[in-house]
């Protein structure tokens, strides 16, 4: 069974902090993504990737950033955490070159920043 | 930019009655278009897809045709069922790195 894991379902943090959100797929997908999903504004691309080390910014970047340094890892990197970033991060990843190749999605993370 | 408008939720239906969940779409070159369902405390997961014009997708029940000339892709079933209560979202894919745009998702509730 395909899987996309994400380290934590809830996470409460302090504004100011730094947090880390991890993803991990099992399907040696080359692309890996990170959205955030807020009530009535669907899903924003954060950050995507297509191959290790590669990165590419998405529709809404600022206030993040993304490593990965190896295939079936993705980590969301919040640098100082502020409150309106208290949102349901969703992690994806997909196999390229057919066109119409699904994404897989994880369970996803409620994060609270105080 | 390429986006994706779909109706505004929640839709409320009585168990056995026909859905529609309508969704436009504005993008440059020829799309590959989804329908993703998320059910309560869950990630996202493919409902079906069409890759181009004419198509239809289709799974449990639910069917979408890709239509070019109105830039569109309605989500239909006959006959919906309590489990069917969810947040449905379409979505386009362009690109080779198969990037999606999302639409703002529609709440389905359906009641006894």
């Amino acid at each position: 069974d395909v899987k996309v894991t994400q380290s934590s379902r809830y996470l409460v943090k302090r504004t100011g902090e730094k947090v880390f959100l991890e993803c991990v797929q099992d399907m040696d997908h080359e692309n890996m993504f990170w959205y955030r999903q807020d009530p009535g504004l669907g899903l924003r691309l954060i950050y995507f990737s297509y191959d290790v080390k590669m990165k590419e910014k998405g529709d809404i970047p600022e206030g993040y950033s993304v490593s990965r340094e190896k295939k079936e890892r993705f980590s969301l990197i919040l640098e100082s955490a502020s409150t309106n970033q208290t949102s349901m991060y969703l992690c994806a990843s997909s196999s390229s070159g057919t066109r119409g190749n699904e994404q897989f999605f994880g369970p996803g993370t409620r994060l609270t920043v105080l | 930019g390429d986006s994706v408008t779909q109706m505004e939720g929640p839709v409320t239906l009585s168990e056995e009655a026909f859905l529609t969940i309508n969704c436009t779409y504005t993008a440059t070159g020829y799309p590959s278009l989804f329908w993703y369902v998320q059910y309560p405390g869950e990630g996202l997961q493919l409902l079906l897809k069409a890759t181009k014009a004419d198509d239809k997708g289709s799974n449990k029940g639910f069917e979408a045709t890709y239509r070019k000339e109105t830039t569109s892709f309605h989500l239909e079933k006959g006959s919906v069922q309590v489990s069917d209560s969810a947040v449905y979202f379409c979505a386009l894919g362009t690109g080779g790195g198969n990037k999606l745009t999302f639409g703002t998702g529609t709440q389905l509730k359906v009641e006894l």
